[in-house]
C-alpha cells in the first residue's frame, strides 16, 4: 500500500516571504502522479501542481514549485511570495492505477495547516 | 461550469438512520470517487467508480454502498448510521490520469 507523510503539522511564513512544505511517500510502483491540492476554509480541494513521476523537470506554476527527488521518494512544495490567499491546509497526493480497471487512486497526506502572516 | 456538484451541504442522522449524499458531474468523466475526511486527517477513499454500472471498494468501504447508473450521478448511502461516520465526504471526478475534481463537501454529524 502507499503512505504519503507530511511531516509538519502546520507552518507559518511572512507575507511576500518564501515557504516549503515537505512530503515524503513511500511506494513500489514507477509511474505515478504526485499533487498539491490546497484546502482553504471554504473546505474547497483545489490542485495546485501535478507531478509525472517519468519526467525528471520539477513542475512550476506561477508562484508554485516543487523539487520532486524520485529516488528519495520526496516531493516538496515551495510557495514564492507568499499571499495572504495562500492560507490554507495543503495536501500532498499520490495518484497510482488502480488494477486492470484503468481507474486511478488518490492516496492523500494529512496535510500541513499553513498561516500567512501580514 | 457547475464541475462537481454535492448535496446536502450539511446533514444531522440519528444513530441509526438512513441517507443518500448525492454527487453529480457535468464534464462527462469516466472515473468518480467518494472520500471521506476525518479531522486533522487526508482523505480516504470509500468507494470508486470507473464507469456507469462499475463499482468497487476504496480503503473504508464498511457501512456505505454506491450505485452507477449514469456517467453524471454518483450516489453514497449509509444504511445504518453509526457515530464513527460522522464526517466530511467528498464526491471527486477525474477523466483517466488527469486531476480530481472536487465537490465542497458534505459535513455529516451522527448523533
Amino acid at each position: 500500500a502507499q503512505t504519503v507523510t507530511q511531516s509538519q503539522p502546520e507552518m507559518s511564513v511572512q507575507e511576500a516571504e518564501t515557504v516549503t512544505l515537505s512530503c515524503t511517500y513511500d511506494t513500489s510502483e514507477s509511474n505515478y502522479y504526485l499533487f498539491w491540492y490546497k484546502q482553504p476554509p471554504s473546505r474547497q480541494m483545489i490542485l495546485v501542481i501535478r507531478q509525472e513521476a517519468y519526467k525528471q523537470q520539477n513542475a512550476t506554476e506561477n508562484r508554485f514549485s516543487v523539487n520532486f527527488q524520485k529516488a528519495a521518494k520526496s516531493f516538496s512544495l515551495k510557495i514564492s511570495d507568499s499571499q495572504l490567499g495562500d492560507t490554507a491546509m495543503y495536501f500532498c497526493a499520490f495518484m497510482k492505477q488502480l488494477g486492470g480497471a484503468g481507474s486511478y487512486q488518490l492516496t492523500f497526506g494529512k496535510g500541513t495547516k499553513l498561516s500567512v502572516i501580514p | 461550469n457547475a464541475g462537481v456538484t454535492q448535496t446536502p451541504k450539511f446533514r444531522i442522522l440519528k444513530i441509526g438512520q438512513s441517507m443518500t449524499l448525492q454527487c453529480t458531474q457535468d464534464m462527462n468523466h469516466n472515473y468518480m470517487y467518494w472520500y471521506r475526511q476525518d479531522p486533522g486527517m487526508g482523505l480516504k477513499l470509500i468507494y470508486y467508480s470507473v464507469g456507469a454500472g462499475i463499482t468497487d471498494k476504496g480503503e473504508v468501504p464498511n457501512g456505505y454502498n454506491v450505485s452507477r447508473s449514469t456517467t453524471e450521478d454518483f450516489p453514497l448511502r449509509l444504511e445504518l448510521a453509526a457515530p464513527s461516520q460522522t464526517s466530511v465526504y467528498f464526491c471527486a471526478s477525474s477523466y483517466l490520469d488527469t486531476e480530481a475534481f472536487f465537490g465542497q463537501g458534505t459535513r455529516l454529524t451522527v448523533v
